[in-house]
C-alpha cells in the first residue's frame, strides 16, 4: 500500500491559465474527498466521490473548478482562468466505505501558486 | 453548521513533557467523530487519534490521548512523553457519525506545536 499520492507537487502558473491536478487514492478506496487549505487555516472541503459519481459539492467550488474520477480510480481536479486567490495548498484524501469509521487518509497536497 | 474551534494558535513543550491542545466543537447533532491530525513541516497530514462520540471511554494511542467532554463539546489531545518528532501543526477535525453517505471532515484552523530541548 503506498498510501495517497498528488501530482504535481508544485504548481506555479499565472493569472488566467488553466491547471489540472491529479490524485491517485489508495487502490481498495472507493470514496475520494478534495479538500483546499490556505495559509493559516484548516483544510476546507470542496468534494468527494463514491466510485465515479460525485456526490456531493461545496459552495466553494466556483463554476471555474471541475473535478472528475472517469473510472472511480483515480481523479483530476481542474481549475479554469485561475485568479490568485486560487493560490493554495489542494489536498487529496481517500477513504474506505464499510462498517467502521471511514476514515479519510491524505495526500502530500499540490501547492498552487497563481502570480 | 458545524464548526471547529482551535483557541491556541501555537504551543510549545520542553522534550518529555506533557502538553495538551484545546479544541471545541458546535453541532446539533448528538453522533459524531472527532479526530486529531498531525500535519509536519512540508508533509502530508496523518492520523494521530480518533474518538466515537457514542463512546464514552477517551481514546488512547501509545502517547497521545483525548479528554472527551461530550456536553461541554470539548475535545483535547494530550500528548505524553513530547519528542522532537512531534513538532508539527496539530488540527482538531469533525465528521458526522456514517450513515450510509459519505460526510465531510469539517476542520479547526490548526494549533503548531513547538518542541524544544
Amino acid at each position: 500500500d503506498t498510501g495517497v499520492s498528488q501530482d504535481p507537487r508544485h504548481k506555479i502558473t499565472k493569472r488566467g491559465q488553466n491547471v489540472t491536478f491529479r490524485c491517485d487514492p489508495i487502490s481498495e478506496h472507493n470514496r475520494l474527498y478534495w479538500y483546499r487549505q490556505t495559509l493559516g487555516q484548516g483544510p476546507e472541503f470542496l468534494t468527494y466521490f463514491q466510485n465515479e459519481a460525485q456526490l456531493e459539492k461545496s459552495r466553494l467550488l466556483s463554476d471555474r473548478f471541475s473535478a472528475e474520477r472517469p473510472k472511480g480510480s483515480f481523479s483530476t481536479l481542474e481549475i479554469q482562468r485561475t485568479e490568485q486567490g486560487d493560490s493554495a495548498m489542494y489536498l487529496c484524501a481517500s477513504s474506505l466505505r464499510d462498517r467502521d469509521t471511514d476514515t479519510q487518509y491524505f495526500g502530500p497536497g499540490t501547492r498552487l501558486t497563481v502570480l | 453548521a458545524q464548526t471547529v474551534t482551535q483557541s491556541q494558535p501555537e504551543m510549545s513543550v520542553q522534550e518529555a513533557e506533557t502538553v495538551t491542545l484545546s479544541c471545541t466543537y458546535d453541532t446539533s447533532e448528538s453522533d459524531y467523530y472527532l479526530f486529531w491530525y498531525k500535519q509536519p513541516p512540508s508533509r502530508q497530514m496523518i492520523l494521530v487519534i480518533r474518538q466515537e462520540a457514542y463512546k464514552q471511554q477517551n481514546a488512547t494511542e501509545n502517547r497521545f490521548s483525548v479528554n472527551f467532554q461530550k456536553a461541554a463539546k470539548s475535545f483535547s489531545l494530550k500528548i505524553s512523553d513530547s519528542q522532537l518528532g512531534d513538532a508539527a501543526m496539530y488540527f482538531c477535525a469533525y465528521r458526522l457519525l456514517f450513515t450510509g453517505t459519505a460526510s465531510k471532515l469539517t476542520f479547526g484552523t490548526g494549533t503548531r506545536l513547538q518542541v524544544t530541548l
